[in-house]
């Protein structure tokens, strides 16, 4: 049973550039959650999708991010219009439910904006 | 605001030691996970506690949850040059949305 897959694994855009962001959540989890991660730092919240459903989205920039989760295929951040801010390490997890049971975690994506 | 707070944020210690790594928080939660990640990779899950004084051990670490789930330890006995890594607490609020919050970390080093 492959993990959860994380796509491109290192990502480089210019400023003003869009960014995609892939993830595919472990077979048989319904339940995806994005995270992101400044050196030295934790885990920052900042979507929680259902399939084709955004249930928490607190933890998004308001402008310039979007994510989803649509029936078929894997989940989606995009960052429009990147900044050199938006340089991190962004992780997905999934789980079959909800947090209440295990999350598992991808390898992460490298975005680099220069 | 940071929900969850870690202590120390950095750890140096030498091979055989023991150590303990502390998670705090003013909130309750429904439960706490402990991961550990290394340079380049994905946290990896340890352990999860639910019940408030629950204690598990996983060879040499051992965790604990507060009595009123608002706080975690972990600590490891005789440890190793491949403990090192981060160690992240996440936890559920209890209530909440069933998004996991996490800890800044602990970047503990052992050195041979």
């Amino acid at each position: 049973n492959a993990g959860v897959m994380q796509n491109p694994r290192h990502l480089v855009r210019r400023r003003g550039q869009e960014a995609r962001l892939r993830c595919s959540p472990m077979k048989g989890h319904s339940h995806v959650y994005w995270y992101r991660q400044l050196p030295e730092e934790g885990l920052k919240f900042m979507v929680y999708l259902q399939k084709e459903n955004i249930i928490d989205e607190s933890g998004m920039p308001k402008e310039r991010f979007s994510a989803e989760f649509p029936k078929e295929g894997p989940s989606i951040l995009r960052i429009q219009q990147v900044v050199r801010g938006d340089s991190a390490a962004y992780f997905c997890a999934s789980s079959p439910q909800g947090a209440d049971t295990e999350a598992f975690f991808g390898q992460g994506t490298r975005l680099t904006v220069v | 605001t940071q929900l969850l707070e870690q202590s120390p944020q950095f750890l140096s210690i030498q091979e055989g030691e023991n150590l303990t790594v502390y998670c705090n928080s003013s909130s309750v939660f429904s439960s706490l996970q402990w991961y550990r990640q290394e340079p380049g990779e994905g946290p990896v899950l340890l352990v999860t506690v639910v019940t408030g004084g629950e204690v598990k051990k996983l060879k040499r670490l051992t965790f604990q949850f507060g009595d009123a789930r608002k706080d975690s330890s972990l600590h490891i006995t005789a440890a190793q040059p491949g403990d090192t890594g981060l160690y992240l607490c996440a936890g559920e609020p209890q209530g909440g949305s069933e998004k996991l919050v996490f800890g800044k970390g602990t970047k503990l080093t052992v050195n041979p």
